[in-house]
């Protein structure tokens, strides 16, 4: 059974002070691991695909990477308008719970 | 682009009634889905569909049905509602099932069975 898990359920950050959120994944082969930003009363708003182990994106402040248990979520310098929950879903069917991440100003 | 739309935003049932939860895209996509997400439980799949006629079931599909007789339009149906239905309903499309299909999400619907 495909199952992701994803770590720490909240997180609190000052402005400008980065850190990284953690997907543990277990799969049998995996087709897409995605990354989604989802805002309080709106839907999940799509971010990344990984594919492999190793491969890495980057958008603004945010950098997904990818090994063969767990992809990491990277927030460089973050400001308060990136306060959101951030999703990740394997084959993009199985969801984790989520990471609400708060930053402040 | 209007994308994925949902309707109702918001709705209340009484236990026992029926209603349909409608979605529609205008993206072409094969692919579209239905989840229900509650506070502690990540977002769940309902029921999918990989095309017009073709629909499955996912994680939790008891209590609902799903028909697909267009590309364009995947309504869910809530049978007699229950209390545990109440929850937000997100629909999504994609082009496919397959790696490097971003699935894209509707804006939700709040449903409370009272």
């Amino acid at each position: 059974e495909d199952q992701v898990t994803q770590s720490p359920e909240a997180l609190r950050l000052q402005e400008g002070e980065s850190s990284s959120l953690n997907c543990s994944y277990t799969v049998s082969g995996l087709r897409g691991l995605f990354w989604y930003r989802q805002d309080p009363g709106k839907g999940p708003e799509f971010l990344f695909t990984l594919y492999s182990a190793g491969e890495e994106k980057e958008k603004e402040r945010l950098k997904a990477t990818l090994t063969k248990k767990e992809s990491f979520l990277h927030i460089t310098a973050p400001k308060p308008e990136d306060s959101a929950t951030y999703l990740c879903a394997v084959h993009a069917l199985v969801f984790g719970k989520g990471t609400r991440l708060s930053v402040i100003a | 682009n209007a994308g994925v739309t949902q309707t109702p935003k918001f709705q209340v049932l009484k236990t026992g009634q029926s209603m349909t939860l409608q979605c529609a895209q205008d993206m072409n996509h094969e692919y579209m889905s239905w989840y229900r997400q509650d506070p502690g439980m990540g977002l769940r799949l309902i029921h999918y569909s990989v095309g017009a006629g073709i629909t499955d079931q996912g994680e939790v599909p008891n209590g609902y049905n799903v028909s697909r007789s267009t590309t364009e339009d995947f309504p869910l149906r809530l049978l007699s509602a229950a209390p545990s239905q109440t929850s937000v309903y997100f629909c999504a499309s994609s082009y496919g099932m397959s790696a490097g299909n971003t699935i894209y999400f509707g804006e939700g619907s709040w449903l409370t069975v009272v």
